[in-house]
């Protein structure tokens, strides 16, 4: 089955440490994007990937990081220095340029930091 | 800027009531109108793309319209499976990327 996969489903972490989120995609998408999603508001971009070794900023990407070293995976990395990393953290895959521009949502990390 | 505004925020339906949600947009070169559906904890599922106004999309119960300022998803007939938060998404025409802009979804409760 092809599809989006992220892990782990629940994430709990002390303040003040690193944690990342895995994602991964066998759709061969070449896009790939984060969101986090918190009650009340829409889905905000954290960073998103055109092809593989390029990524840019979203609309909150500060206290964030990410890679994109293959074009399947695409980890996020909650920094120390992101203030409010509670949430629920969303990974999306779209064809692109290649094809239709509707995106594709992985199951979620639900991330809470006490 | 770009914006995408929902609603109603929250609607309640008895099963068998028909009714339909808004989506209005301000969105400079629409190059794309999406819906999606969430349930509770899980990740949104995509629905329908429209791209031109007048275009219309069917999917058992759902139907997606769209005109120059906004889009509705319609529901027919809605049963207590349709119980939702429906999300829909614009992607503009400003520069060479796939951003989408999300609005903050309505929540539909159908009940029996």
């Amino acid at each position: 089955d092809g599809g989006i996969t992220q892990s782990p489903k629940y994430l709990f972490r002390k303040e003040g440490q690193n944690v990342t989120l895995s994602c991964e995609q066998n759709l061969n998408h070449d896009a790939m994007y984060w969101y986090r999603q918190d009650p009340g508001q829409g889905l905000r971009l954290i960073y998103y990937s055109q092809i593989v070794n390029d990524f840019q900023k979203g609309d909150i990407a500060e206290g964030y990081s990410v890679s994109r070293e293959k074009k399947e995976s695409f980890p996020l990395t909650v920094t120390s220095a992101q203030k409010n990393p509670t949430a629920f953290y969303l990974c999306a895959s779209s064809q692109g340029t290649a094809g239709g521009y509707e995106q594709y949502f992985g199951p979620g990390t639900r991330l809470t930091v006490t | 800027e770009d914006q995408v505004t929902q609603s109603p925020e929250a609607l309640r339906l008895q099963e068998g009531e028909s009714s339909s949600l808004n989506c209005s947009y301000t969105v400079s070169g629409l190059r794309g109108l999406f819906w999606y559906r969430q349930d509770p904890g899980k990740g949104p599922e995509f629905l329908f793309t429209l791209y031109s106004a007048g275009e219309e999309k069917e999917k058992e119960r759902l139907k997606a319209t769209l005109t120059k300022k906004e889009s509705f998803l319609h529901i027919t007939a809605p049963k207590p499976e349709d119980s939702a938060t429906y999300l829909c998404a614009a992607r503009g025409g400003g520069g060479a990327t796939n951003k989408l802009i999300f609005g903050t979804g309505t929540l539909l409760a159908v009940q029996p």
